[in-house]
Formats: structure tokens, sequence, C-alpha cells
């Protein structure tokens, strides 16, 4: 059973283009989490979601960017335009299910610069 | 709002115990816990307590919580140079998964041979 799968592992963009991270969760969970690690800070929740549903998107900013987890295929983090800020490392987590007893299992994550 | 704190550094000499600790705010908080993360790499769970326990022990790992000060430590006994890593402590929020923690900042470890 492979572990939550992320890529890409490394990501290169220029001011003004886009990011798109992608996330395969272990099989058989249903839940993935978004979090984002800037340089020597821990890591902040952006976004929940399930299969086709956003559950809490209340860490994402406002603009630019989006997450979706579509009926099939992996999960992805969109940032549009992106801007120097946006450097960081994203996580991502995945669980069987949504109760305090499950243990959500977490990516190795994409390191995104921004030049 | 939710914060964790812990301090930003430790270093100790192989053999010896680590004690890295961590304070929280939110008394509603049902589990804690302690990740692991290493250079370039995701988070590894190392363990976690739920908030009606004062103690857990896992082979060299032993959790304490003080619920009354918010207060988390969690020591490492006869660290080793393998140990050497970020150690992040979590707390999940009210009514959230385990996906749905706030984090600390981070104690970077450091063990001297």
């Amino acid at each position: 059973n492979a572990g939550v799968m992320q890529n890409p592992r490394h990501l290169v963009r220029r001011r003004g283009q886009e990011a798109r991270l992608r996330c395969s969760p272990m099989k058989g969970h249903s839940h993935v989490y978004w979090y984002r690690q800037l340089p020597e800070e821990g890591l902040k929740f952006m976004v929940y979601l399930q299969k086709e549903n956003i559950i809490d998107e209340s860490g994402m900013p406002k603009e630019r960017f989006s997450a979706e987890f579509p009926k099939e295929g992996p999960s992805i983090l969109r940032i549009q335009q992106v801007v120097r800020g946006d450097s960081a490392a994203y996580f991502c987590a995945s669980s069987p299910r949504r109760d305090s007893n499950t243990e959500a299992f977490f990516g190795q994550g994409t390191r995104l610069t921004v030049v | 709002g939710e914060d964790v704190e812990q301090s930003l550094f430790l270093s100790v000499r192989e053999g010896d115990s680590s004690v890295i600790n961590c304070t929280y705010t939110d008394s509603s908080s049902t589990y804690l816990y302690w990740y692991k993360q290493e250079p370039g790499a995701g988070l590894q769970l190392l363990t976690y307590i739920f908030s009606n326990m004062d103690m857990k022990q896992d082979q060299r790992l032993t959790v304490l919580l003080n619920k009354k000060d918010k207060h988390l430590s969690l020591r490492i006994a006869d660290t080793q140079t393998g140990d050497s890593a970020i150690y992040f402590c979590a707390e999940s929020i009210s009514g959230g998964s385990q996906g749905n923690l706030i984090f600390g900042k981070g104690t970077k470890l450091s063990v001297k041979p």
C-alpha cells in the first residue's frame, strides 16, 4: 500500500506563472488536507477536501489559490500568478475518515520555488 | 486564537535524554501529536496522546501532558544521531480530524556524537 504521493517533489516557477501541485491519497482514503510550510515555520492548514467537495477552506488565501479533489484522480492545489511569497513546501495528508481516532498520513511535500 | 509554542533549538550529546517542550492554547483539543521531519522529507507521526491521559510511553519515547498548564513534552531516551531532525508539536482543533491540526514552528534537535 503506497503512501501519500505528491508530485512534483520540486517545482520552479517564474513570477506570474501557474503552479499545479498534485496529491494522490493513500488507497481507501477519501479525505485530503493541504498544508503550507514557509521557511523556518511550522505547517499551516490550508484546506480540507473530501471527494468532489471542499469541506473547510478557512486557511486558503482569498485570491489565486484553489483546490479540488475530483471523483477520479488526484487532488490538485492550484496557485495562479505566483509571487515570491508563495515559495514554500506544500504538504498533503490523507485519512480514511474524519474522526479524531484517525491518523492522517503525510506526503513528502512539493517544494515550490518562485524566481 | 489557537497557538502552539515550542523552543526552536535543542542540542544534546549522543546517549543523553532529550526533552522537547510545547505549550498549546486550545483547552478543548482532544489529541496532541509529535511529528518528526528529517531534512527534505515529509512529516512522520511519532506518537500522540489523548487529552484524558497524563503520560504515554512507546519504546524510547515518553510523552507527558499537563492539561492544567497546557504543556506537552516529548522525552527521547538514549538519543542517537539518527534522531537529529525537527520535531513538531501539533494539536487537533475542536471538532476537527487528525488532518486539521495546528502546528508549532518546530524544535530542531541536534545530536552530537
